[in-house]
């Protein structure tokens, strides 16, 4: 199993650009995650899906979209693109185990620097 | 707020040595808590998951404990290799489960 992939490892955007970030999971877990995290701080989390079909917010998702059409992908998408969203981004997939709790499993994270 | 703190902030041991790395956390309503270890450009991969009902995990030489009423969690690492040079990133869920409220992380660097 290769887990959870992430493409590409880096990027650099201009101001206003879009892009696409790719995530793909082959451990059949229902849930999914985007995360970014910026130097010094926690990760936030900024839409996250408990299945094909349903997508919700997390704690910081203005400036970006998600969709979820099948159980393996889940890619998020920047529209213009601002240096505020300079950051990396790591993708994460779950399945619940002992009394509830999520294990967590991430990609290897995307660098995205907006200039 | 909800919120988790972690100390020291970095801590730099000699190799063979052990060290406690410290977590203190304000988040409600508390459902477990968790200790990742991520090494540099990596993601994050989980060492031990707790609930309020356990208080100490083992995961090989990390060892985890949880006071729910004060709480506080500490990780320990025991014999410490090169390898455990890393960011230890604490993390607590609220009920739902995968909202999870991140630490900063203590970055630890091990020296031979």
């Amino acid at each position: 199993n290769a887990g959870v992939t992430q493409t590409p490892k880096f990027r650099i955007l201009k101001i206003g650009q879009s892009m696409t970030l790719q995530c793909t999971q082959d451990m059949n877990h229902n849930y999914m995650y985007w995360y970014r995290q910026d130097p010094g701080m926690g990760l936030k989390l900024i839409y996250y899906s408990v299945g094909a079909g349903i997508t919700d917010k997390g704690e910081v998702p203005n400036g970006y979209n998600v969709s979820r059409s099948t159980t393996e992908d889940f890619p998020l998408r920047l529209e213009l693109a601002a240096p505020s969203q300079t950051s990396v981004y790591f993708c994460a997939s779950s399945y619940p185990r002992g009394q509830g709790a999520h294990e967590q499993y991430f990609g290897p994270g995307t660098r995205l620097t907006v200039t | 707020k909800n919120q988790v703190e972690q100390s020291p902030q970095s801590l730099i041991i000699l190799e063979g040595k052990n060290c406690t790395l410290q977590c203190n956390y304000t988040v409600s309503p508390f459902s477990n808590l968790r200790w990742y270890k991520q090494d540099t450009g990596r993601g994050p991969v989980s060492l031990t998951i707790m609930t309020f009902s356990e208080n100490t995990k083992s995961n090989g030489r990390y060892t985890a404990t949880l006071d729910a009423d004060t709480k506080q969690s500490s990780l320990h690492i025991t014999a410490s290799q090169l390898s455990d040079s890393a960011s230890y990133i604490c993390v607590v869920s609220l009920d739902s489960n995968y909202q999870l409220i991140w630490g900063a992380g203590t970055k630890l660097i091990i020296k031979p």
